[in-house]
């Protein structure tokens, strides 16, 4: 089965902190996986994907296949990033076709 | 570029009526996605369309429908509403519809609620 667990539906850590993000997921294929975040009264918007392997306002999140696990990181938190985030994996079906699975998403609270 | 339009932004009904919502995707996207978002379940997939065929559907009573148009528009339509259908429904289109491969882009979403 295809699913996305994100474990903790709260992080609440200091300004300053580093912050990691749980994300595990079930897939027989090669998965894509992507963070996307939604702050407060805006749209849900993509954050980082795994295979551009980039870093976004500091996060970044590496795809580890033995642990099938896709951890959002920072090292220090600052407090405009208090958001919900959300892992998504992009998973194939018959046909060739995908779609977005997400999880449950973690709302990430950053105090001064 | 205009982004993702969805109407109304809210929206309250009655329990036993139905109800439809609107989305408008960006210019020249052709695939549509319909998610539920509830704060203990996170979006849940609903369906998604691909010029106006649907092409896959997620495990929600056929209560919830939908369709899409040839200008990509799409509306969701849920017929006997019940009080655990209040949500934020929220659209995303797809320049192709190769979710993961293109970057999908959010409406702001339409806040169901049912009394």
């Amino acid at each position: 089965a295809q699913r996305v667990t994100q474990p903790e539906k709260l992080l609440s850590v200091f300004k300053g902190a580093p912050v990691e993000l749980k994300c595990n997921y079930s897939y027989s294929g090669s998965p894509e996986l992507f963070w996307y975040v939604q702050y407060s009264r805006q749209r849900l918007q993509l954050l980082l994907r795994h295979i551009s392997r980039e870093s976004i306002k500091g996060f970044t999140a590496d795809l580890n296949k033995g642990e099938t696990s896709f951890h959002l990181k920072k090292p220090f938190a600052q407090e405009e990033d208090s958001a919900m985030y959300y892992c998504a994996l992009s998973a194939s079906w018959g046909g060739g076709y995908n779609k977005l699975i997400f999880g449950a998403g973690t709302r990430l609270a950053v105090h001064p | 570029k205009a982004g993702v339009t969805q109407t109304p932004r809210y929206l309250i009904k009655t329990r036993g009526q139905q109800v439809t919502l609107s989305c408008s995707p960006i210019s020249g996207h052709r695939s549509v996605s319909w998610y539920q978002q509830t704060p203990g379940q996170g979006l849940q997939f609903l369906f998604e369309y691909f010029s106006e065929t649907q092409r896959n559907k997620g495990n929600f009573p056929g209560r919830f429908s939908g369709r899409q148009f040839s200008n990509s528009r799409s509306e969701m339509n849920v017929s006997t509403l019940e009080l655990g259908d209040s949500a934020l429904y929220l659209c995303a289109s797809s320049l192709d519809g190769r979710w993961g491969k293109t970057e999908a882009f959010f409406g702001q979403g339409t806040r169901l609620t049912v009394v």
